[in-house]
């Protein structure tokens, strides 16, 4: 199967700075790549869509100031959470599809954030 | 009312038993739906897609039943590495909708 990597997979900051996560498509082109998010003990929790070379797609409730997402090529988009705060504390979990949006989905293994 | 609802759990069973866990959704227009297996503090992957006709992948059977807006998984032969969070999951239509999951420990 198609593989996705995340990185890094564990991320420890302080509140008030800004975290990036990269998500790649090792062996494919992702043409889309989501981006979830995890609560424990709740489901994951779509918070955009990325299509490469434009704008994301953010879901309601979802500040697209706040979680900034670049997409710049068919196998990197980025999640830059800006002015992180312990609320935002998470498992960042990003996905993506090789043809239409209703494709198999390919997950990361995840970024676990923790702001102290 | 949650778009996919499932039963928490945990369900504890003994190696070989059979476990059935069901879902429900609540967008009569959703196409495509799955069951994920996520493991602690994973990622979900893909289990396996549910049609209409229902289908088996060896010791594991998923049935879709759209007129009550429901699906199932059942597993047989449980395995202690079947101990993991499944995830019903529906295509609404253009994005995934998961449910909390439902979580199955297996004990020897």
């Amino acid at each position: 199967g198609a593989v996705v990597s995340q990185h890094p997979s564990r991320v420890i900051c302080k509140s008030g700075t800004s975290v990036k996560i990269e998500c790649r498509s090792l062996d494919f082109q992702a043409t889309t790549m989501f981006w979830y998010r995890q609560f424990p003990k709740q489901s994951l929790m779509l918070m955009a869509t990325s299509n490469e070379g434009s704008k994301a797609t953010y879901e309601q409730g979802v500040e697209k100031d706040k979680f900034l997402i670049n997409h710049a090529s068919l196998t990197l988009s980025t999640l830059t959470v800006t002015s992180a705060h312990p609320e935002d504390s998470s498992f960042y979990i990003c996905s993506g599809v090789t043809g239409p949006i209703t494709d198999t989905q390919y997950f990361g293994p995840g970024t676990r954030l923790t702001v102290l | 009312r949650k778009e996919v609802e499932q039963d928490p759990g945990p369900f504890n069973v003994p190696e070989g038993a059979t476990v059935a866990f069901n879902c429900t959704y609540s967008n009569s227009a959703s196409q495509s739906f799955f069951w994920y297996r996520q493991d602690c503090r994973k990622e979900p992957k893909l289990l396996m897609s549910v049609y209409s006709s229902g289908n088996e992948d060896g010791r594991f059977t998923a049935q879709l039943n759209r007129a009550s807006q429901y699906i199932s998984l059942l597993i047989r032969d449980s395995k202690l590495s079947d101990s993991a969070t499944y995830l019903c999951v529906v295509n609404a239509p253009d994005k995934l909708i998961f449910g909390t999951g439902t979580r199955l420990q297996v004990f020897p």
